[in-house]
C-alpha cells in the first residue's frame, strides 16, 4: 500500500538526549504533517509544513521542532527529551497542500525514552 | 476553532449486527470530512471522504451540517472492521478526533 518511509522505525534515548526522525514524502508531495500518537491520546498533531514552509504548529513546547528541505524531505527534532515524549510520531504526506486531499501516513517512529 | 469530537473510545458490536460510529465536529465553514482506518500492524489509511459519497467496505457516511456530524455507519459488521477509526477534518489542515477502537465479537 502506498505511504510514506519514516527512519528511524525505533529509536530509544535517554532523558535529556535529543532526537531526530525523518519523513521523505511520497513522489510529487509537498505537504508533510507530523503526529504524536501516544497510547490513549489519539493523534495530536504537532507540525505541518508545505512547500518548504511551516504553516502551523501543534501545542507543544518549543524544544519540538522541525523542517522541510527543498526536495520536501522533512525532520522532527525534539530536544531535551522527556520521559512522556515516548510515543509513536507519525508523518503524512499530501499531494495538494492549500487544498483537500488524502493523506499518506508512515508507520511511524517509536521512540522510547528511557 | 476547528474540532472534531469522538465521543466514543471503545465499541464492541456482534458480527453481523449494524454498527455506527459517531463523529461530531465544530467549523464555520464548509468542511472536508474524512474518516480513517488503522488495522492491527497497519499504517493509518483512508477509509472514505464525504466529497465522494461512496461505500467503502460496506461503510458509509453522511455529512450533517444540522448537526454538525459525519457518522460512520455499517449495516452488518464484519471481525474484519475490527480496528481503529478516526474521524478528521481538513481546512486544509487536517484535525483529526481521539479515535474509536472497534472490535467486532464473533
Amino acid at each position: 500500500e502506498a505511504g510514506v518511509t519514516q527512519s528511524p522505525t525505533h529509536l530509544i534515548k535517554t532523558r535529556g538526549q535529543q532526537a531526530t526522525l525523518r519523513c521523505p514524502p511520497i513522489s510529487g508531495h509537498t505537504s508533510v504533517y507530523w503526529y504524536q500518537q501516544a497510547l490513549g491520546l489519539g493523534l495530536q498533531f504537532l507540525l505541518w509544513y508545505d512547500e518548504g514552509e511551516e504553516r502551523n504548529r501543534g501545542n507543544f513546547p518549543p524544544r519540538f521542532s522541525g523542517r522541510q528541505f527543498p526536495n520536501y524531505s522533512s525532520e522532527l527534532n525534539v530536544n531535551a527529551l522527556e520521559l512522556e515524549d515516548s510515543a509513536l510520531y507519525l508523518c503524512a504526506s499530501s499531494l495538494i497542500g492549500r487544498n483537500t486531499g488524502e493523506l499518506f501516513f508512515g508507520e511511524g517512529s517509536r521512540l522510547t525514552v528511557l | 476553532a476547528q474540532r472534531v469530537t469522538q465521543p466514543e473510545k471503545l465499541l464492541s458490536v456482534f458480527k453481523g449486527a449494524p454498527v455506527e460510529l459517531k463523529c461530531n465536529y465544530s467549523y464555520s465553514g464548509s468542511p472536508e470530512l474524512f474518516w480513517y482506518v488503522q488495522y492491527s500492524r497497519q499504517r493509518l489509511q483512508l477509509l472514505l471522504r464525504h466529497i465522494s459519497r461512496e461505500s467503502i467496505k460496506g461503510f458509509t457516511a453522511d455529512l450533517n451540517k444540522g448537526e454538525t456530524s459525519f457518522h460512520l455507519k455499517k449495516p452488518f459488521a464484519q471481525e474484519e472492521d475490527s480496528a481503529m477509526y478516526y474521524c478528521a477534518l481538513s481546512n486544509p489542515q487536517f484535525y483529526f478526533g481521539t479515535g474509536t477502537s472497534l472490535t467486532v465479537i464473533p
